[in-house]
């Protein structure tokens, strides 16, 4: 079973700066793929960034960039030069590469408000 | 292109009603899941279909059923809903890619 852990309370930061968003997961698997998504309150689910597990490279996306240490089995999401508009729940993701169940497995969630 | 179309965005229904919700996907999509969030239970798998077939299904009594038609597009079902069924119903389409999910705006369901 795959599991995401996401434990920090509500983030605060400024206007401009750069903030780190925590996500932990736990898996047997050794194919697997992890997304960060962005939900504002209108609801719907924006995808940010993905991290394979056989990927390199740390994946950078624009503002977003994600911190990926496999051996810690953490997936932190990085977002530089915060703006107003990124105030929103943020949410860690995994699913499996092989086989053919293609399930995400979501944290909790982070609530992330970007002061002016 | 076109994004993944969810309806109706809103629905109020009452304890025992049953209620369809529509998810068209991308163009080119086959596979379609469909997940609910809640306040208290985040987001949770309901059910994935690709190419009209039920792949994987998630924990949830059968009450909740859905389906997809030929050209991909799927409907969840509920019936007999519960105060509990009261969520935000987020349906993804996906390719071939392994990062190609994207998601609806939802469904808002209240069930009062």
């Amino acid at each position: 079973a795959q599991k995401i852990t996401q434990t920090q309370p509500g983030m605060f930061v400024q206007e401009k700066e750069a903030v780190t968003l925590d996500c932990t997961y736990d898996t047997s698997d050794q194919s697997y793929g992890l997304f960060w998504y962005k939900q504002p309150s209108s609801g719907e689910m924006i995808f940010l960034i993905y991290q394979g597990s056989y990927d390199e490279q740390n994946a950078t996306e624009g503002r977003y960039s994600l911190n990926f240490q496999k051996a810690r089995k953490s997936a932190n999401l990085v977002i530089s030069a915060s703006q107003l508009g990124d105030s929103a729940m943020y949410f860690c993701a995994m699913r499996m590469i092989t086989g053919a169940n293609s399930k995400l497995t979501f944290g909790k969630g982070i609530t992330l408000s970007v002061r002016p | 292109k076109a994004g993944v179309t969810q309806t109706p965005r809103y629905l109020i229904k009452t304890r025992g009603q049953q209620v369809t919700l529509s998810c068209s996907p991308i163009s080119g999509h086959r596979s379609v899941s469909w997940y609910q969030q809640t306040p208290g239970q985040g987001l949770q798998f309901l059910f994935e279909y690709f190419s009209e077939t039920q792949r994987n299904k998630g924990n949830f009594p059968g009450r909740f059923s859905g389906r997809q038609f030929s050209n991909s597009r799927s409907e969840m079902n509920v019936s007999t809903l519960e105060l509990g069924d009261s969520a935000l119903y987020l349906c993804a389409s996906r390719g071939d890619s392994p990062r190609g999910y994207t998601f609806g705006s939802g469904t808002r369901l209240t069930v009062v």
